[in-house]
């Protein structure tokens, strides 16, 4: 089965870290750009950063740069988000999700998503 | 960096047609994709690349661009449907990428 799980959530204060994974099945995970979005209690979808299939390249949003670093084990299947220096702002469900094109030319949007894991900020 | 906008909500009676509108300077020159989302689960992407509809996702999702506005249309909608929707896009890039804030679809 094609799917995408999280794990790694949880309660942290402000200023700590946490480590999410992102654990792929049923496709070949090597191949996909795959991202991190995140989604803020009541509020709307907000993309957090992305990584090429070879962690060529990497990007973030402006919210988390400096903080929030991307990263993948293509031998594992397995995408990770390190946060540090955590606010209360980040408190959100974090979604895994791959890009949806697998060739050039590129389509930068989301195809599959994992059923995200909760990150809570607060002392 | 840049913005879409959509409307917070829209309303309509079962068997009627839903239009949903997301604008944004950016739309002119790169495609918009839509996802729906209910309550609960992870977003559904039901529109690629302004109109394309993904296999599985029910012909009465259509999508159209104008400019620098893009339309959802769900003809015949159905209580099944309602849902949050977002549109979204990104950079020619890939290294921005945005989403709308959303539109909470309610079927009366």
């Amino acid at each position: 089965e094609v799917q995408l799980v999280e794990s790694g959530g949880g309660l942290v204060k402000p200023g700590g870290s946490l480590r999410l994974s992102c654990s792929a099945s049923g496709f070949t995970f090597s191949s996909y750009y795959m991202n991190w979005v995140r989604q803020a209690p009541g509020r709307g979808l907000e993309w957090v950063s992305a990584i090429s299939s070879s962690s060529s390249y990497i990007y973030y949003a402006d919210s988390v740069k400096g903080r929030f670093t991307i990263s993948r084990d293509n031998a594992k299947n397995s995408l990770y988000l390190q946060m540090n220096s955590l606010r209360a702002e980040d408190t959100a469900v974090y979604y895994c999700a791959r890009d949806g094109s697998v060739t050039s030319p590129f389509y930068w949007y989301f195809d599959l998503w994992g059923r995200g894991t909760l990150v809570t900020v607060s002392s | 960096s840049y913005e879409l906008t959509q409307p917070p909500s829209v309303s309509v009676s079962p068997g009627q047609t839903a239009r949903i509108t997301c604008s944004g300077d950016a739309l002119s020159k790169q495609y918009a994709y839509w996802y729906q989302q209910k309550a609960g689960q992870a977003p559904v992407v039901v529109i690629y690349k302004d109109s394309e509809r993904p296999s599985g996702i029910p012909e009465r999702f259509s999508g159209s661009s104008s400019g620098t506005t893009v339309t959802l249309t769900i003809s015949g909608v159905q209580a099944e449907d309602e849902a949050d929707y977002y549109c979204q896009s990104a950079d020619s890039s890939g290294s921005y990428r945005v989403f709308g804030g959303g539109t909470k679809l309610t079927v009366l």
